[in-house]
């Protein structure tokens, strides 16, 4: 699993709350990404960063927020969740021989009600 | 948008027999990748293959790229019930600084 964390596993929430999904590695990878999993659309990419305090954009970026302060922490936050953002979130990191892998986590299933 | 098709989106299959998935990109690539996700779990890298290799293998895996046709294949031989699983091929473009496009995955039933 490459050292790759994921907190929490589930979580059920409300419209409008603001919600924070934490990825955590341990072996000082720089590439890190977050991505969603809807049926029907595969893996969607929301953000990544490629190292402390620099982020980008990726397809599906709106109504969604990311911040890297430590190396070995991406969190992924929704300001105000709605039912469209309920999906299954998967981090992952970039690393393998060559450096162009990538490694995912176990997963977050986020419900929005 | 998708970069990545893969067809069948489904396969059921006798464990034993071979299985083949099939994957279709639009735009240029440096790599293609394949990566398998059991249920409930996070996607689990396969191989990769250069945008100048046209055939690669690995264990019972065997992947084929025609870069002309901008399509790619996943061969498993002789299937196993563990083999059950959903199967995603990864499009790495040239410029899009090594971000993977995933495909919406064919997803692998190997019946015992």
């Amino acid at each position: 699993d490459a050292g790759i964390t994921q907190s929490p596993r589930h979580k059920v929430t409300e419209t409008g709350t603001p919600v924070t999904l934490r990825c955590h590695q341990t072996e000082n990878h720089r590439y890190m990404y977050w991505y969603r999993q809807d049926p029907g659309h595969g893996l969607r990419l929301i953000h990544y960063s490629y190292g402390v305090k620099d982020t980008d954009k990726g397809e599906v970026s709106d109504g969604y927020s990311v911040s890297r302060s430590k190396t070995e922490d991406f969190l992924l936050t929704l300001e105000s969740a709605t039912s469209s953002q309920t999906s299954v979130y998967f981090c992952a990191i970039r690393g393998g021989r060559a450096n162009n892998e990538q490694f995912f986590g176990p997963g977050t299933r986020l419900t929005v009600l | 948008s998708q970069q990545g098709e893969e067809d069948p989106q489904a396969l059921s299959i006798q464990e034993g027999e071979n299985a083949t998935m099939n994957c279709s990109y639009k735009t240029s690539i440096n790599n293609l990748q394949w990566y398998r996700q059991n249920s409930g779990r996070g996607l689990v890298h396969l191989i990769l293959i250069r945008s100048n290799e046209r055939e690669k293998h690995s264990g019972r895996l065997r992947v084929t790229l025609d870069t002309s046709k901008k399509s790619s294949s996943l061969l498993i031989t002789a299937s196993r019930a563990a083999d059950t699983a959903s199967y995603f091929c990864a499009t790495d473009p040239n410029n899009a600084g090594n971000m993977l496009t995933f495909g919406g995955g064919t997803r692998l039933m190997v019946k015992p």
